[in-house]
């Protein structure tokens, strides 16, 4: 169990400009969620799959956001146009499905956008 | 959507227990709740989980009265490196793991020397 890797764990953008972060899961998960957290703020939910299917969205999740999981495995969240009000914590997440299986959270990216 | 209500800070000594109750008085059937703990710059970790009655592991318990209305995790003899947020969630782990399963903005708990 290598845990849930993120990549990058920090991202300075300007404004307007597109990121694109990448999550890698515990491989034998067939869930994987996205979080955003900002600061003295939980996490909030953004999106979620089980195995390639994205099957929950947030309302937090404008049409600037997509997020995708190609085959089932690693997941990208991209974000077109950023605003300095994206700059958050952006937290991925993976977990079996079922009783007894907890989530699993990467250390996130940081996004700050100037 | 089960909200969930806890304390927005706590203050604690080492070697001290320390309780974190979460009130959720809107608790469905199939719901469950779980703690999470998050660090500075780290993503939360996994505490503990539980349905009913009372729950143990290597680093917490959890405490459920029989109308599961309220929960409190259980953290014996503390240490500096507990200082933490903890977050108390409930959902429905099994059918609906996604915007029903809020975090609120948690307990910080300070542990002091």
């Amino acid at each position: 169990d290598t845990g849930v890797s993120q990549d990058p764990r920090h991202k300075i953008t300007k404004r307007g400009q597109n990121v694109t972060f990448r999550c890698d899961p515990i491989s034998e998960h067939n869930r994987l969620y996205w979080y955003r957290q900002t600061l003295g703020q939980g996490p909030e939910f953004l999106t979620y799959f089980q195995n390639e299917a994205q099957l929950e969205k947030s309302r937090l999740l404008s049409d600037r956001f997509s997020a995708e999981r190609p085959k089932g495995s690693f997941s990208t969240l991209e974000i077109q146009r950023t605003e300095q009000g994206d700059s958050a914590m952006y937290l991925c997440a993976s977990s079996f499905q079922g009783v007894n299986s907890p989530l699993h959270f990467g250390n996130g990216t940081r996004l700050t956008v100037t | 959507l089960a909200k969930t209500t806890q304390p927005i800070s706590m203050d604690s000594y080492e070697g001290q227990e320390v309780n974190i109750t979460c009130s959720h008085n809107n608790i469905a059937t199939n719901d469950y709740i779980t703690w999470y703990q998050q660090f500075p710059s780290q993503g939360p970790r996994f505490i503990i989980q539980g349905y009913k009655t009372k729950v143990t592991n290597e680093v917490a318990s959890l405490f459920i009265p029989a109308d599961r209305k309220s929960s409190t995790l259980s953290l014996p003899r503390v240490s500096l490196s507990d200082t933490a947020v903890y977050y108390c969630l409930v959902g429905d782990i099994e059918n609906n793991y996604g915007q029903n399963f809020v975090f609120g903005p948690g307990t910080r708990l300070s542990v002091l020397p």
